[in-house]
């Protein structure tokens, strides 16, 4: 089994510009979350796919985000007019099951300069 | 609203020798689970330990088990036999079983430091 991947791991934008990070879960895994980590804090939850249904949105989730899983494997969310504040690290996982537990890809982390 | 709070942002202890961290949270359901999670520094995050609210018995992974005390609402994790592999952020973490969001809530996170 290889684990979850993201890319890319690291992106510097400046202010303004839109990013796209994608997530691969581990395979066969139906369930994806992604969650967003600033420094000195834990992850806070953004988004959740089941398959290719966007079941759950955060409310920090702005109308800059937006997230897809077109059919039901990869997923790419996407950053519009990149600010400042978003610089975070930006966190995938996958599961199987609702029982499961997650698990965390490596992150991408983005700095908007 | 489910919070997870890790009172102590830093700890330190000695290659060996045995740490514990706490962590404390407030729902309402009566069954959920906790989860211990380990993030190295520049790795991702990967599970320690994980609690299920209906099991009485403490979970144990090797060097790592937990006292849960479900009245309390308390989740501390103790490390026996620490080593310098165990140094990294530790985040507590709490799901819900059923209903409702799969989100997981976590923790702001402990620093350990482990001392050769």
């Amino acid at each position: 089994d290889t684990g979850v991947s993201q890319d890319p791991r690291h992106k510097i934008t400046k202010r303004g510009q839109n990013v796209t990070f994608r997530c691969d879960p581990i395979s066969e895994h139906n369930r994806l979350y992604w969650y967003r980590q600033t420094l000195g804090q834990g992850p806070e939850f953004l988004t959740y796919f089941q398959n290719e249904a966007q079941l759950e949105k955060s409310r920090l989730l702005s109308d800059r985000f937006s997230a897809e899983r077109p059919k039901g494997s990869f997923s790419t969310l996407e950053i519009q007019r990149t600010e400042q504040g978003d610089s975070a690290m930006y966190l995938c996982a996958s599961t199987l099951d609702r029982a499961e537990t997650q698990y965390f890809g490596p992150g991408t982390r983005l700095l908007v300069l | 609203a489910q919070t997870v709070t890790q009172s102590q942002p830093e700890m330190s202890v000695q290659e060996a020798e045995t740490v514990t961290l706490s962590c404390t949270y407030d729902t309402s359901e009566s069954d959920y689970y906790l989860f211990w999670y380990k993030q190295p520094p520049s790795r991702q995050m990967i599970l320690v330990i994980r609690q299920e609210a209906y099991k009485q018995q403490n979970a144990t992974e090797n060097r790592f088990s937990v006292n849960f005390q479900k009245a309390a609402k308390s989740f501390s994790l103790k490390i026996s036999d620490s080593q310098l592999g165990d140094a990294a952020m530790y985040f507590c973490a709490y799901r819900k079983t059923q209903g409702g969001s799969e989100k997981l809530v976590f923790g702001k996170g402990m620093k350990l430091t482990v001392n050769p």
